[in-house]
């Protein structure tokens, strides 16, 4: 079955650094979803990304989605205290279900 | 307009009982989704419903079973429960295919 991966699991930064998690997916895309999920709260909808080669900015976020659809990244510049929570990625294939991948745990040292 | 509404917040169980948990997705949602996410640990998917059926099942038992009513909420049943089924339940809604709205979860211990 479908499998997406995140790495890293944990990445811990000083605030002001840059922070990126990268998704891969075992098989093509149909389109990427990003979740945040802040410390004892539910998954936030961040972004979707569609086409191959995609890159959507929200102010310091930027996404990007792989030319073949089978990655994307997350890259947070100066990263704020307010970027702490656990980041997933979630692929689509076809009409099937949202898989998850394993999601990255964002520790921000002050 | 209401979010994704989770009951009860907080439910403890002992080994063997039977635990349901309720969601009530957004209005004019018509997909709900089901997640267990353990302690410090992903979202792993459970159950999809749209539309008053099943569409997709996770890699669970079959202890773990819902349904969707007519008025799209649904209900996740988890009979014979045992100590590792503690976990946050999550629920999400969707308009089928696009971007999944959350609700606060449920929270359950079993003891």
């Amino acid at each position: 079955g479908q499998q997406v991966m995140q790495i890293p699991q944990y990445q811990h930064v000083q605030e002001g650094e840059d922070f990126t998690t990268y998704c891969n997916s075992s098989t093509t895309l149909s389109n990427i979803q990003w979740y945040k999920q802040r410390p004892g709260g539910h998954p936030v909808f961040l972004i979707q990304l569609v086409k191959s080669g995609e890159v959507k900015k929200q102010k310091r976020l930027t996404f990007q989605f792989g030319e073949a659809k089978k990655n994307s990244s997350l890259h947070i510049t100066a990263t704020q205290t307010t970027d702490v929570g656990t980041y997933f990625c979630a692929g689509v294939l076809g009409n099937e279900k949202l898989t998850f991948g394993t999601g990255t745990r964002l520790t921000i040292i002050p | 307009e209401a979010g994704v509404t989770q009951s009860p917040t907080h439910l403890i169980k002992t080994r063997g009982q039977q635990a349901t948990l309720r969601c009530s997705p957004i209005s004019g949602h018509t997909s709900v989704y089901w997640y267990q996410q353990a302690l410090g640990l992903g979202l792993q998917f459970l159950l999809w419903y749209d539309e008053g059926e099943e569409r997709n099942r996770g890699n669970f038992p079959p202890r773990f079973s819902g349904r969707q009513f007519p008025n799209y909420s649904s209900e996740l049943n988890v009979n014979a429960l045992e100590l590792e089924d503690s976990a946050l339940y999550l629920c999400a809604s969707s308009t089928t295919g696009s971007k999944q709205y959350f609700g606060p979860g449920t929270r359950l211990t079993v003891t």
